[in-house]
C-alpha cells in the first residue's frame, strides 16, 4: 500500500535560517504528492503540490520538487520566520477515482526570533 | 475554495455515550473524509464517502460508523465512547487536494 515516511520533529530553527523537512513515499502508479500546514488550533492548510514527476510545486517562499527517481518530495524554504511555527505533513494521492490522502506523522517546527 | 465546518471545537462526553460529529461543506464536493489525529501518529482514515449514501471504511474504522444523508453533510458516528477515542478528528472535503475543518478535539472521560 501506499506510505510517506518524514522527518522527526521536533526542529528548532533561529529566524531567517534555512529549513528542510525530508519526505519520502512509496507508492503503485502515478501519485501526486502535497504538503500541508497545520497552523496552532486550526485545521490542516494546503500549502502545496505537484502532480508529475520533476514538477516544483511553491507557496509563500516554500518550494518541493517531486523526484521520481528517489520517490522524494522534500520542503525547503530559504529563509524562516517566527510566524512560519506550525506542523508540517507530507501527503499522497494515489489518484484514481478517489483521491485518499495518505499522511505521513507531521514534523512540528519552530522558528525563534 | 470549499469551506468545511466542524459543528463543535471541543466535546467531552463519558464513556459509553453516543457521540455525534457533524461536517458540512458549502460545494458540491462528492468526496468526504474523516481522520483523527494523534500525536506521533500524524493522521489516519477513519471513514470516506464518494456520494450520498456511499461510504468506504478506511484504515481504522472499528468503533465508528459514519452517515450521508445529503451530500453536503457527512456524519461520524461513535456508537458506543471509549477513552481511547480521545482525539482530535478533522473533516475534509476535496478531490484533487482537500479543504479540512478546523477539528473537533473530544475528549472522553
Amino acid at each position: 500500500g501506499n506510505s510517506v515516511t518524514q522527518m522527526e520533529g521536533p526542529v528548532t530553527l533561529s529566524e531567517e535560517a534555512f529549513l528542510t523537512i525530508n519526505c519520502t513515499y512509496t507508492a503503485t502508479g502515478y501519485p501526486s504528492l502535497f504538503w500541508y500546514v497545520q497552523y496552532p488550533g486550526e485545521g490542516l492548510q494546503l500549502l502545496l503540490k505537484a502532480t508529475k514527476a520533476d514538477d516544483k510545486g511553491s507557496n509563500k517562499g516554500f518550494e518541493a520538487t517531486y523526484r521520481k527517481e528517489t520517490t522524494s518530495f522534500h520542503l525547503e524554504k530559504g529563509s524562516v520566520q517566527v510566524s512560519d511555527s506550525a506542523v508540517y505533513f507530507c501527503a499522497l494521492s494515489g489518484g484514481g477515482s478517489n483521491y485518499k490522502l495518505t499522511f505521513g506523522k507531521g514534523t512540528l517546527l519552530t522558528v525563534n526570533p | 475554495d470549499v469551506k468545511v465546518t466542524q459543528s463543535s471545537r471541543y466535546l467531552v462526553k463519558r464513556t459509553g455515550e453516543k457521540v455525534f460529529l457533524e461536517c458540512v461543506q458549502d460545494m458540491d464536493h462528492e468526496n468526504m473524509f474523516w481522520y483523527r489525529q494523534d500525536p506521533g501518529l500524524g493522521l489516519r482514515l477513519i471513514y470516506f464517502s464518494y456520494d450520498v449514501k456511499m461510504k468506504e471504511k478506511g484504515d481504522i474504522p472499528e468503533g465508528y460508523s459514519v452517515s450521508r444523508e445529503k451530500k453536503e453533510r457527512f456524519s461520524l458516528i461513535l456508537e458506543s465512547a471509549s477513552t481511547n477515542q480521545t482525539s482530535m478528528y478533522l473533516c475534509a472535503a476535496g478531490s484533487a487536494s482537500y479543504t479540512f475543518g478546523s477539528g473537533t478535539r473530544l475528549t472522553v472521560v
